[in-house]
């Protein structure tokens, strides 16, 4: 069975554009959560998706969006990125809510 | 909201060394994950414990679980320098839909 692929891998953008960053779970997966990961701040929930529906949502601004389509694949998007939101991107998928999650490789965003 | 600490941040050991990572949460939770990640790598899943008094091995770690003590332990034995990591421990958490929150995270060197 394949993991949880994340697309790109690797991101630089300057200051105040915007970036789409792509989650394919693995297969038989309905949930994807996302993280935001930086040395400062740790691991960070950004939001959950289950069935094409925002299910839980972390503590960040508005700038921070998502959403999941109906084969569970997901994208986030940042728009008008700040320096603060370089950072390693993770998705993490789950079957069913009572099961633990599986993570993907991750997006290093770096924005200039 | 729920906080959950690890101790200690940085443990430098000796090949051979047995040592016990923590990990504090503040809040009711019954749902525990360890997770390994190596430099520049996605994070592993290591353990999920369940229940009070969960407990698993795997080669040289073995997890454990007190949910009243709302305490989780990562002990190693006899270390060896491929376990070399920054290990992490995420506590489940919510009313009704759930989220991961993290540990600071474990940095650990073992050293040849």
């Amino acid at each position: 069975k394949a993991g949880v692929t994340q697309t790109p891998r690797y991101l630089i953008k300057t200051r105040g554009q915007q970036v789409t960053l792509s989650c394919s779970p693995i297969s038989g997966h309905r949930s994807v959560s996302w993280y935001q990961q930086t040395p400062g701040q740790g691991l960070q929930f950004l939001f959950e998706y289950f069935s094409e529906t925002q299910r839980n949502k972390g503590n960040f601004p508005g700038r921070f969006s998502g959403r999941q389509f109906s084969n569970s694949r997901s994208e986030m998007n940042v728009s008008t990125l700040e320096l603060g939101d370089s950072a390693l991107y993770l998705c993490a998928t789950k079957d069913s809510p009572n099961n633990e999650q599986f993570f993907g490789p991750g997006t290093r965003l770096t924005v200039l | 909201e729920l906080k959950v600490e690890q101790n200690p941040l940085f443990l430098s050991m000796q090949e051979g060394k047995n040592y016990t990572i923590y990990c504090n949460y503040s809040t009711t939770s019954d749902r525990l994950y360890w997770y390994r990640q190596d430099p520049g790598k996605s994070l592993e899943s290591l353990f999920v414990l369940l229940s009070n008094g969960a407990v698993k091995q795997e080669g040289r770690l073995m997890a454990s679980l007190d949910t009243k003590a709302r305490l989780s332990t990562l002990h190693i034995t006899a270390a060896v320098h491929d376990l070399s990591a920054t290990y992490f421990c995420a506590v489940e958490w919510g009313s009704g839909t759930y989220k991961y929150i993290f540990g600071t995270g474990t940095r650990l060197k073992v050293l040849a």
